[in-house]
């Protein structure tokens, strides 16, 4: 079973250089997520969708951008790359259940590591 | 909006010795609550998790915890420590507001063991 698929798992980007982290789930998911995890900071939310056409704003959304084609598909992009964005990124994926339309349990992917220089 | 605070970025124990993980979550309605588990380089793996019903939760690896409405807490417990547990845990709260549906993280407790 593949579950969370993320792309790539190390990425280094100049300061400036714009990206795409891609994240794909097989489980049928409602909600996608991503998040950052700093030292000391946990996990952040950064956006998040609750089905496909559907996106909304986490914590720290500022400098970048998500969409939502497809229920598998939830990339994360960076538009212009800054220092501050180094850090590891997880995608997430939940079913939500249905009438309370609320996020059960997260699959996690394996992150992806980025540096920016 | 819903927040988790972990009380202790750092716990430390002996083998054997009684771990005791502590989260407290605010939420202005009844959440699910949860307890995942970071092994360095690792993606996050779910130990247990609370939606509704019995309020003492058990999950894998001997771990459990128990939602307290009246405290606001989900604190995670295992009697007995084992090397094996050294990792990173973090508590997460996830609810249903006008905005829509999110899942909340805290900022983690390092759990150190040692013989």
């Amino acid at each position: 079973n593949a579950g969370v698929t993320q792309t790539p798992k190390f990425q280094v980007l100049k300061t400036g250089q714009s990206m795409t982290l891609q994240c794909a789930q097989d489980m049928n998911h409602e909600y996608m997520s991503w998040y950052r995890q700093d030292p000391g900071m946990g996990l952040r939310l950064i956006h998040y969708s609750v089905g496909a056409g559907i996106t909304d704003q986490g914590e720290v959304p500022n400098g970048y951008n998500v969409s939502r084609s497809t229920t598998e598909d939830f990339p994360l992009r960076l538009l212009s790359a800054a220092p501050s964005q180094t850090s590891v990124y997880f995608c997430a994926s939940s079913r939500t259940v249905a009438l309370q339309g609320i996020a059960t349990e997260a699959f996690f992917g394996q992150g992806t590591r980025l540096t920016v220089v | 909006a819903q927040s988790v605070t972990q009380l202790g970025s750092h716990v430390s124990v002996s083998e054997g010795a009684l771990v005791l993980l502590r989260c407290n979550y605010s939420s202005s309605v009844p959440p699910y609550l949860f307890w995942y588990v970071q092994y360095p380089n690792q993606g996050l793996q779910l130990l247990l998790k609370y939606t509704t019903g019995a309020t003492l939760v058990k999950g894998i690896n001997g771990f459990e915890a128990e939602f307290k409405k009246s405290e606001t807490s989900f604190h995670l417990t295992k009697p007995s420590a084992h090397m094996s547990d050294a990792a990173e845990y973090f508590c997460a709260v996830s609810e249903t507001n006008q905005a829509g549906t999110a899942l909340i993280f805290g900022k983690g407790t390092t759990l150190s063991v040692s013989s």
